[in-house]
């Protein structure tokens, strides 16, 4: 059983280009979530989807863009990437978005933009 | 918005010395949940407390969850080196999403 899954671990992007960062989960779960983490700022929620075909945003969704087209998809674009997107990035899902469901993370993806 | 606040920052122990790390909402909290990071790792769920005044034991590491149901604490007791690493937790209103407090990084020293 994989869990959650994200690539790539590692990217170096220059500023102004756009990437996708890929992120797969296999155990049914309806909701997902995207995460950046900071120094000293905890982790903050980008953008979440309920369910397939249902996306929303989250507390800092400016510059990102998500779909979720199947279950077990929830990629997040960088449109044009800029510094202050550099930062460690988790995507994550659970059962469903009620109360007294456990987050399951995947491993992280390093995002460098210089 | 809700805010859930987590002090201290940072905490450097010597092995064997107790740890707690305190969260806090401004609002009251339909359930508390709590993760582990380790350096370089991804947060990996511990526990979540829903009841008022609910008190959880894992081994050395004992939960609490305040009776006003607006704040938690995660005590350690005697570290060891394996405990290293950032303790978030994560607060839910209802209705809303979880919000996770900045995290208090725990360093031992051996």
């Amino acid at each position: 059983n994989a869990g959650v899954t994200q690539t790539p671990k590692f990217q170096v992007l220059k500023t102004g280009q756009s990437m996708t960062l890929q992120c797969a989960q296999d155990m049914n779960h309806e909701y997902m979530s995207w995460y950046r983490q900071d120094p000293g700022m905890g982790l903050r929620l980008i953008h979440y989807s309920v369910g397939a075909g249902i996306t929303d945003q989250g507390e800092v969704p400016n510059g990102y863009n998500v779909s979720r087209s199947t279950t077990e998809d929830f990629p997040l674009r960088l449109l044009s990437a800029a510094p202050s997107q550099t930062s460690v990035y988790f995507c994550a899902s659970s059962y469903s978005r009620d109360s007294g469901n456990t987050i399951y993370f995947g491993e992280g993806s390093w995002l460098t933009v210089v | 918005g809700q805010q859930v606040m987590q002090i201290p920052q940072y905490q450097h122990v010597q092995e064997g010395e107790d740890f707690t790390t305190y969260c806090n909402s401004s609002t009251t909290l339909s359930n508390i949940q709590w993760y582990k990071q380790r350096p370089g790792g991804h947060p990996v769920f511990l526990i979540q407390l829903v009841k008022s005044g609910e008190v959880k034991k894992q081994k050395r590491l004992t939960f609490q969850f305040g009776e006003a149901k607006k704040n938690s604490s995660l005590h350690i007791t005697a570290t060891q080196t394996t405990d290293v690493g950032t303790y978030f937790c994560a607060g839910r209103v209802r209705g809303s999403r979880l919000t996770f407090g900045e995290g208090t990084q725990l360093t031992v020293n051996p």
